[in-house]
C-alpha cells in the first residue's frame, strides 16, 4: 500500500510556456503533500507544502507565482511551472504523508523537466 | 546553508563487504532520522529510520547509528549486494513532516 503516482514522468517543453505536474496518492488519501526539487548531484530541496483546500505554504525563495500549487482533493496535487525558462529544468519529485508508522512520507517517482 | 551533509559523493565496495555511508548535521534540534534510498529517474524508497532517543537501529542488512554528540549518523549496509548500487540520502527533521535532506551518496557494489 501507500503508492504515489507522479505524471509526467519525462516532459520538454518551449521557454515561456507553462506545464502542469500531477501526485496521486493511489490507495489513501493526503491531506498533506510536498514538493521537492532536485538539481544533478544535489540534494533534494523542499518546495512546498501543499494541504488540501486551502494555500500551500512556500519554502523561503520558492516563487508561488512561478510554482503554482494546487491541492484541490485528497488524493491530487498539482504542480504548474508557469512560463518556464531553461533554469527551471529539473527533477521534480512529490511526496504524501500517509500519517502513520517509521516512515510517514511515500515519493512519487519525479518527473524531469526540461525547457528548451 | 546545509543543514545535512553527506561529505562523500561516492562509494565503492566489494560484494559481501561492509557498506558505511556517513551523514552529519548542524540543528541540534532534529529529533528524527531517515535513510532514503533512489534509484536513477524514481523517487527515494525509504530504507530505515532512527529517533533521537536511540543511538541504533536495525533491519536485517541495514543498520543506522547515531551519534548525537558528534551529530553524526551512519547507514551501514552487511554484506553488500550488486542490487544495493543506488544513491543513498540521508534525512532529518525536528518534529515536523518537513525532511531536510543530504546531497546523497552513490554507492556502487562490485561484483
Amino acid at each position: 500500500g501507500a503508492v504515489v503516482s507522479q505524471h509526467p514522468s519525462w516532459v520538454i517543453c518551449k521557454s515561456g510556456t507553462s506545464v502542469k505536474i500531477e501526485c496521486r496518492s493511489l490507495d489513501f488519501q493526503a491531506t498533506t503533500m510536498f514538493w521537492y526539487r532536485q538539481f544533478p548531484k544535489q540534494s533534494l530541496m523542499l518546495m512546498a507544502t501543499s494541504n488540501e483546500g486551502s494555500k500551500a505554504t512556500y519554502e523561503q525563495g520558492v516563487e508561488k507565482d512561478k510554482f503554482l500549487i494546487n491541492h484541490a482533493s485528497l488524493t491530487l496535487s498539482t504542480l504548474t511551472v508557469t512560463s518556464a525558462h531553461p533554469e527551471d529544468s529539473s527533477f521534480y519529485i512529490c511526496s504524501a504523508f500517509k500519517g502513520s508508522g517509521a516512515n510517514v512520507l511515500t515519493f512519487g517517482a519525479g518527473s524531469r523537466l526540461t525547457v528548451l | 546553508d546545509q543543514q545535512v551533509k553527506q561529505n562523500s559523493p561516492s562509494l565503492s565496495v566489494q560484494e559481501g563487504r561492509i557498506s558505511i555511508l556517513n551523514c552529519d548535521y548542524t540543528n541540534s534540534m532534529f529529533d528524527y532520522f531517515l535513510w532514503y534510498k533512489k534509484y536513477p529517474a524514481e523517487g527515494p524508497t525509504f530504507l530505515i529510520s532512527i529517533s533521537s532517543i536511540k543511538d541504533k537501529n536495525e533491519d536485517g542488512r541495514f543498520t543506522v547509528f547515531l551519534n548525537k554528540s558528534a551529530k553524526h549518523l551512519s547507514l551501514h549496509i552487511v554484506p553488500s549486494q550488486p542490487g544495493d548500487s543506488a544513491v543513498y540520502f540521508c534525512a532529518a527533521t525536528a518534529g515536523t513532516y518537513k525532511y531536510i535532506f543530504g546531497t546523497g551518496t552513490r554507492l556502487k557494489v562490485l561484483a
